[in-house]
């Protein structure tokens, strides 16, 4: 079945550094994919939608020039923490949709990127 | 926004318990998705059911679109069914596209052996 793969699982950077994680759909092309971020103990919060060949559309709030998404093909999106502070520190997920046909659409989330910030 | 509300946000059941978790939103979806997510923090999706009812061995749900609820029901509970159950809405009135979800706050499920 469809999988939607996240990379790195875990990462760990100082204050001040960038940091990309990678999301892939591996067995369907996703011209749209999305990413959410989940503090601890809390529920997921819709960033920005991820638009193959376009820019990305951030939701309210959301500063476009720190949480940069670059979705140069139809099977990967890339989201680049700019110089990360502590407060960034999260649970990054992102989720593509597959198309089932009239009986609606499966949306799949990959493994959730944990980012820690030191 | 867009509401949703979870109940209850915390449960502990016995194994072998039956539960229902609830879901409540505040306007028309075309979209609306359970989700478990285990302690890793995988998400596993469970249904799509913007309406009607389906079932999934233990588990079934139920959405009353006009209502705007629903319901998941876990049966015989098992201690693998410990995690996060959340409920996801796509936004019919918005213009959202398929696939942005508004998230519950979840219900966080504990099944002791």
């Amino acid at each position: 079945g469809a999988v939607v793969s996240q990379h790195p699982s875990r990462v760990i950077c100082k204050s001040g550094t960038s940091v990309k994680i990678e999301c892939r759909s591996l067995d369907f092309q996703a011209t749209t994919m999305f990413w959410y971020r989940q503090f601890p103990k809390q529920s997921l919060m819709l960033m920005a939608t991820s638009n193959e060949g376009s820019k990305a559309t951030y939701e309210q709030g959301v500063e476009k020039d720190k949480f940069l998404i670059n979705h140069a093909s139809l099977t990967l999106s890339t989201l680049t923490v700019t110089s990360a502070h502590p407060e960034d520190s999260s649970f990054y997920i992102c989720s593509a949709t597959v198309l089932t046909g009239p009986s609606g659409n499966t949306i799949y989330f990959g493994e959730g990127s944990w980012l820690t910030v030191v | 926004g867009i509401q949703v509300e979870q109940s209850p946000p915390d449960l502990i059941l016995q194994e072998g318990a039956n539960s229902t978790l609830r879901c409540n939103f505040s306007d028309s979806v075309n979209n609306l998705q359970w989700f478990h997510q285990n302690p890793w923090g995988q998400l596993i999706n469970l249904f799509y059911i913007p309406s009607g009812t389906k079932q999934n061995g233990r588990l079934s749900a139920t959405t009353v679109a006009t209502e705007r609820y629903s319901l998941l029901y876990i049966s015989s509970s098992q201690t693998t069914d410990s995690g996060v159950y959340f409920c996801a809405v796509g936004l019919m009135n918005y213009g959202g596209s398929q696939g942005n979800l508004i998230f519950g706050k979840g219900t966080k499920l504990s099944v002791k052996p």
